[in-house]
């Protein structure tokens, strides 16, 4: 059974500073792994996709990593800005489309 | 393009009471998926259909939840009767397709349930 693990758990910073968020996964046959952003109350809003042929993925100041064979995936945030703060969730995508999440890293980024 | 549509957004209901949710995909989405995240946590895939059909439901509740997709469109949820336990928000979300470059989810804005 997967099972995904995301640390820290929460994070607070100051505005501008590059920060990293991990995930780690039990089982890396996995087709793809992606990131989200969750505001409160709200629905998720997909960040990067990463297939399980690829690397990483860059969208504007967010990169995904993903190494398969250790299971881990990280998550990097250049420049944060208080626009940033919300929960960060890691999904994993294993055979039979089955998304499994991690529980989350709640992102505070103090102005 | 219109996202993934949910209603309610909110729902209160008391224990032993039914309530039913409602998505609408993504408009040519073949797979659509129900989630159940409780407060603290991620979601939890409840269940996910390929047009009409189920793929999956190995993680429904399914002496008191059931879900349908009749025509591969719209989706209901229901749960009867509700426990304190199922307070949670249940997401849906949908995707092209189950394999390859077609199955990124994307999802709606979830209805949140409390049971009282």
């Amino acid at each position: 059974k997967q099972e995904v693990t995301q640390i820290p758990a929460a994070l607070s910073v100051p505005e501008g500073e590059n920060l990293v968020l991990n995930c780690s996964f039990t089982d890396s046959a996995i087709y793809n792994l992606q990131w989200f952003r969750q505001d409160p109350g709200k629905g998720l809003t997909s960040l990067l996709l990463i297939q399980s042929s690829q690397r990483e993925q860059t969208s504007g100041r967010l990169n995904a990593s993903l190494d398969k064979s250790s299971g881990r995936s990280t998550l990097y945030i250049a420049a944060s800005q208080p626009g940033d703060s919300a929960t960060y969730l890691c999904a994993v995508n294993n055979a039979g489309n089955m998304l499994t999440f991690g529980g989350g890293t709640r992102l505070m980024v103090k102005p | 393009e219109a996202g993934v549509a949910q209603s309610p957004r909110y729902k209160i209901i008391e224990k032993r009471q039914s309530v039913a949710f409602w998505c609408n995909p993504i408009s040519g989405h073949a797979t659509l998926y129900w989630y159940q995240q409780i407060l603290g946590q991620g979601p939890k895939l409840l269940i996910q259909f390929q047009n009409n059909g189920v793929v999956d439901d190995s993680q429904l509740p399914k002496d008191r939840f059931s879900a349908e997709r009749l025509k591969g469109v719209d989706s209901t949820l229901k749960i009867q009767p509700a426990k304190l336990e199922d307070s949670a928000v249940y997401l849906c979300a949908s995707s092209l397709g189950l394999t390859g470059n077609y199955n990124e989810q994307f999802f709606g804005p979830g209805t949140r349930l409390t049971v009282l």
